[in-house]
């Protein structure tokens, strides 16, 4: 089936720093991947869509210059958390679509990446 | 504005029983709907989806009902095992004609717990 793959799982990094999340399909090519946050006890919350080779598209009220998306191959997406704070902890999920797998389009998702910001 | 809404927050039923999760949404627009079963600190796992031009679709243990004109779509489970026991959630979208792929909008979910 259609796997996808988040680096790290975990991270806990000090306010002000910067964080970057891969996400990367691993037996497909993905031309589109999503963002999405996780708050607690919360739904999943779409962020942006990352598009290969152009422009992310953001959600409204996500800052793009705060969650920079990078989609330069068709198999990996990067979310850089620029000048991390503590209200950005949270978790983070990817997913991506597989048109050959998929029979309705559906979307298959990384396993999260919880980030912790001191 | 929820566009998409599970108003249990949480399920409990007896193993072999039936478990039936709820979902309504608002937007009329929305002609696909997923549900997708998710452990903790995991990425959710697709389920079982509908078309709007079915009312039914079955998959082993699972089937998800829809009822379109009370813009409302369940997802039964039978006979319910402890294995079950996850956060699932409802999710929607409308198709885009002009290609590339649909937004999908999450309901918060409704946590299932099955006793043994």
């Amino acid at each position: 089936g259609a796997v996808v793959s988040q680096h790290p799982s975990r991270v806990i990094c000090k306010s002000g720093t910067s964080v970057k999340i891969e996400c990367r399909s691993l037996d497909f090519q993905a031309t589109t991947m999503f963002w999405y946050r996780q708050f607690p006890k919360k739904s999943l919350m779409l962020m942006a869509t990352s598009n290969e080779g152009s422009k992310a598209t953001y959600e409204q009220g996500v800052e793009k210059d705060k969650f920079l998306i990078n989609h330069a191959s068709l198999t990996l997406s990067t979310l850089t958390v620029t000048s991390a704070h503590p209200e950005d902890s949270s978790f983070y999920i990817c997913s991506a679509n597989d048109p050959g797998l998929a029979v309705y389009n559906e979307q298959f998702f990384g396993p999260g990446t919880r980030l912790t910001v001191l | 504005d929820q566009q998409v809404k599970q108003n249990s927050p949480s399920l409990s039923v007896q193993e072999g029983r039936i478990s039936i999760l709820n979902c309504d949404y608002t937007n009329s627009m929305f002609d696909y709907f997923l549900w997708y079963k998710k452990y903790p600190a995991e990425g959710p796992t697709f389920l079982i989806s509908i078309s709007s031009i079915k009312d039914k679709n079955e998959d082993g243990r699972f089937t998800v009902f829809l009822n379109k004109s009370a813009k409302h779509l369940s997802l039964h489970i039978v006979p319910s095992q402890p294995g079950d026991s996850a956060v699932y959630f409802c999710a929607a979208s409308a198709l885009q004609t002009q290609g590339g792929s649909e937004k999908l909008v999450f309901g918060k979910g409704t946590k299932l717990t099955v006793n043994p």
